[in-house]
């Protein structure tokens, strides 16, 4: 099975543009996450889909929005960059076992880079 | 903001030698899973333990669990140079009737781990 894809791998923005990032889950599977890894904040979680709803989202401006398509692609946005939106945003996808206990698999990331 | 608190935040040691990294959290929990990130690169899946198991085992990997303590241990055996990477325990929270924990992972920091050939 090819693992979760993430497009595209790098980007440089300039402060107040926006972005658009993608992810393909890995096959049959219908949940993604969204993270963001920075040295100084670390890991944080941003937002949860399934089945096209959002059903999950961590503590960021209403700037980070996304969505999911029927096949369960996964698109994050970011609008007004600003400087410290500068990091590595990375894809998950889950096959969500029932009662949870499922795990993550994740993409190589999308390094943005904001000047 | 984050969950786990790992220690060491940075391990140096010899190939065979073994590795030890431990995690704290601070909330109730569903599970603990640990993951390897190389460079710049995403987050591989190393172990999962549910919070009713004390103890799991993958390969070279051992990871305990102490949810009276909440506390968590990865132990790598014969440690060889490819192992060199973070790792980083993450912890599910309990499922609401919502299922509002579905995906939310919350990551410690990261132990940076280097083994010398």
């Amino acid at each position: 099975k090819a693992g979760v894809t993430q497009t595209p791998r790098y980007l440089i923005k300039t402060r107040g543009q926006q972005v658009t990032l993608s992810c393909s889950p890995i096959s049959g599977h219908r949940s993604v996450s969204w993270y963001q890894q920075t040295p100084g904040q670390g890991l944080q979680f941003l937002f949860e889909y399934f089945s096209e709803t959002q059903r999950n989202k961590g503590n960021f401006p209403g700037r980070f929005s996304g969505r999911q398509f029927s096949n369960s692609r996964s698109e994050m946005n970011v609008s007004t960059l600003e400087l410290g939106d500068s990091a590595l945003y990375l894809c998950a996808s889950s096959f969500l076992l029932p009662g949870g206990n499922s795990p993550l698999h994740f993409g190589n990331g999308t390094r943005l880079t904001v000047t | 903001s984050q969950q786990g608190e790992e220690d060491p935040q940075a391990l140096s040691i010899q190939e065979g030698e073994n590795a030890t990294m431990n995690c704290s959290y601070k909330t109730s929990i569903n599970n603990l899973q640990w993951y390897r990130q190389n460079s710049g690169r995403g987050l591989v899946h190393l172990i999962l333990i549910r919070s009713n198991e004390r103890e799991k085992h993958s390969g070279r990997l051992r990871v305990t669990l102490d949810t009276s303590k909440k506390s968590s241990s990865l132990l790598i055996t014969a440690s060889r140079a490819a192992d060199t990477a973070s790792y980083f325990c993450a912890t599910e929270s309990p499922l609401n009737a919502g299922g509002t924990s579905y995906g939310k992972l919350t990551f410690g920091q990261g132990t940076i781990l280097t083994v010398h050939p």
